[in-house]
């Protein structure tokens, strides 16, 4: 099983709401990442979590508000957000962070900013 | 600065053809890399990789080439089939964060 699920598929949402993504594995990978997609652009890469600690921050805004409960899950907080950060949200897992490994990505979610 | 490039936005080829989707990269230090295909409003799908110390690896249909001395990867799809239509990305890593770099991705299409 190499399924990464994230909810909700489609979220709008306006400027002052806040909401949450969220994203689960089942496949034991203790190194979990959140990416950004514009349309017709590649993947960006916005945290990494390895055994459920933050390594990576990308200097993104604070009003992403990345958190890891335990090995399985991963949220995505969102507050105050402007309407140019609609776009894809990944989440991706891979086995370990520093071995050389393919993350598998989820679905992703579409946020729309209004 | 692009570490990352795919010089080619889309390739068109003929059902049944060889298709083939070139990646450059700048950084020395990259030693692992990756191909991934992207349908529409779907997450990438992990298709195959390749580390720096192989110049081939082979999954079936799929064939990745590395050449370290020219910063170069290919990916080769034989024979082309019309569902292998999709944006196809090359990534790297080689920090042992766990980063993945991707290139601006590659539009296959695959006419019947």
């Amino acid at each position: 099983d190499t399924e990464v699920t994230q909810t909700p598929k489609h979220l709008v949402m306006g400027m002052t709401n806040k909401k949450s993504l969220k994203c689960e594995q089942h496949m034991g990978h203790r190194a979990m990442y959140w990416y950004k997609q514009k349309a017709k652009k590649p993947p960006e890469l916005m945290f990494v979590y390895s055994y459920e600690k933050l390594s990576i921050n990308e200097s993104v805004p604070s009003r992403f508000s990345p958190e890891c409960p335990n090995s399985s899950l991963l949220n995505l907080h969102l507050h105050a957000l402007q309407p140019e950060d609609s776009a894809l949200y990944l989440c991706a897992s891979s086995q370990e962070v520093g071995q050389p490994d393919e993350q598998y990505f989820g679905p992703g979610t579409r946020l729309t900013v209004t | 600065d692009q570490q990352v490039k795919q010089n080619s936005p889309s390739l068109s080829v003929q059902e049944g053809r060889i298709s083939i989707l070139n990646c450059d990269y700048t950084n020395s230090m990259f030693d692992y890399f990756l191909w991934y295909k992207k349908y529409p409003a779907e997450g990438p799908t992990f298709l195959i990789s390749i580390s720096s110390i192989k110049d081939k690896n082979e999954d079936g249909r799929f064939t990745v080439f590395l050449n370290k001395s020219a910063k170069h990867l290919s990916l080769h799809i034989v024979p082309s089939q019309p569902g292998d239509s999709a944006v196809y990305f090359c990534a790297a890593s080689g920090d042992n964060t766990g980063k993945l770099i991707f290139g601006q991705g590659t539009t296959l299409q695959v006419k019947p």
